[in-house]
């Protein structure tokens, strides 16, 4: 069956410091993969999005990387901040305007 | 541009009621779909609609769930003879007819409790 795996642990690091967060999935060929952020009692709100024949995507301090081979997508946050402390979720898509399938999200806390 | 509008964001209600969840998509998305986030797991999809039609449904629930995109009005998603299992953050989000790849704008949430 189709799986999307997140690290379920808590990422803690340092501010200012580079978070990588993981992203893997199989029995899944997706068009598009994509990158939320949530914050607790609130809704993802979308990030990046990076299509499948795209290798990296960057936006202002994020950096997405996405490898078909390895079925797996690197999400970077470079010169890390306490206010980026929030839930990370990937979700994958066939195409676009359909369902996402989303991961379960992995914790990153920046302490000061 | 106002966001996604959900309401209420608070729902409580005893085992046996209906439950009523409204979205209002952001203005020009004519795309809604509703995700439901159970405590400590993931979103999943539940349902996906255009205005007047289903697109794809086969996240609800065969029983006790239905949805609807009217032509004039917000999305609503119905849940008769509420269950505690039902408990959980239910999210709308929309995006646009044309332009896009597929990003989605979400709402708030409203979080269901059943007593």
């Amino acid at each position: 069956s189709q799986k999307i795996e997140q690290n379920s642990e808590a990422l803690n690091i340092q501010e200012g410091k580079t978070a990588t967060l993981t992203c893997n999935y199989t029995n899944y060929s997706p068009a598009y993969l994509q990158w939320y952020r949530q914050d607790p009692g609130r809704g993802p709100v979308f990030l990046l999005l990076i299509r499948e024949n795209e290798k990296e995507k960057r936006k202002e301090r994020l950096k997405v990387t996405f490898d078909t081979t390895l079925k797996q997508s690197l999400f970077h946050i470079t010169a890390s901040q306490p206010a980026d402390s929030a839930t990370y979720l990937c979700a994958l898509t066939n195409t676009g305007f359909q369902k996402l399938v989303f991961g379960t999200g992995t914790r990153l806390l920046v302490s000061p | 541009n106002a966001g996604v509008m959900q309401n209420p964001r608070h729902l409580v209600r005893r085992r046996g009621q209906e439950a009523r969840l409204r979205c209002s998509p952001m203005k020009g998305h004519s795309h809604v779909y509703w995700y439901r986030q159970l405590p400590e797991e993931g979103l999943k999809f539940m349902v996906y609609l255009q205005k007047e039609n289903i697109i794809d449904e086969s996240g609800m629930p065969k029983e006790r769930f239905s949805a609807e995109f009217p032509k004039e009005g917000p999305s609503i998603l119905r849940i008769q003879q509420v269950v505690r299992g039902d408990s959980a953050a239910y999210f709308c989000a929309s995006s646009p007819q044309d332009g896009g790849f597929g990003e989605q704008f979400f709402g708030p949430g409203t979080r269901l409790t059943v007593l």
